[in-house]
């Protein structure tokens, strides 16, 4: 149980085009789903906390416009990096909270590699 | 402010040869303490939760505890498939479902 999907897996695009990551949580509906990022032999950093049915929440340093957030279901978030460069390369992970009271732990996705041209 | 401290940054173990890693914490209100083993390439994969101090928790050759201050997970006979980055993240009551990750600690164990 608590398998998180992500797709695609890695991404390769052109600089200044749009790139949608999609996070699903496959066994479990998930109130609250996480995106981070994670730079090469570096720990996660979280950039926005997204809650079904509402805006995302960005962290300090994260650009809303550019990094777009949709949480449409209870197992279904997405990420839209718009007008990607390449300094947007990275290691993007998501991570869902499954929706039980007094329970905190969250299950993470396999991540999706964006390499920007 | 939370943090989260782990410790060492990298570790290299013969197969057999046990050792522990430490995770050292500040925060306020700890509402739960996890462990995460992560390959590279992949995302997290999630180990154990921690709520309480005194709490322990195994699975093969992994044991988890956890103090006020710090948690320590124990690695008994480890073998060559355990080389991984080791995660520990804490989350506080008062910052919502947010976790405060440490650097991890990279586990490299040779035959």
């Amino acid at each position: 149980g608590a398998v998180v999907s992500q797709h695609p897996s890695w991404v390769i695009c052109k600089s200044g085009t749009s790139v949608k990551i999609e996070c699903r949580s496959l066994d479990f509906q998930a109130t609250t789903m996480f995106w981070y990022r994670q730079f090469p032999k570096q720990s996660l950093m979280l950039m926005a906390t997204s809650n079904e049915g509402s805006k995302a929440t960005y962290e300090q340093g994260v650009e809303k416009d550019k990094f777009l957030i949709n949480h449409a279901s209870l197992t279904l978030s997405t990420l839209t990096v718009t007008s990607a460069h390449p300094e947007d390369s990275s290691f993007y992970i998501c991570s869902a909270r499954i929706g039980l009271a007094n329970t905190y732990e969250q299950y993470f996705g396999p991540g999706t590699r964006l390499t920007v041209t | 402010e939370d943090q989260v401290t782990q410790s060492p940054e990298a570790l290299r173990l013969q197969e057999g040869e046990s050792s522990s890693l430490n995770c050292s914490y500040t925060v306020s209100g700890l509402r739960g303490l996890f462990w995460y083993r992560q390959d590279p390439g992949k995302g997290p994969e999630f180990l154990f939760t921690l709520y309480s101090a005194g709490e322990e928790k195994e699975k093969e050759r992994l044991k988890a505890t956890l103090t006020k201050k710090e948690s320590f997970l124990h690695i008994t006979a480890p073998k060559p498939e355990d080389s991984a980055t080791y995660l520990c993240a804490v989350q506080a009551g008062h910052a919502g479902n947010m976790l405060t990750f440490g650097g991890g600690t990279r586990l490299m164990v040779k035959p």
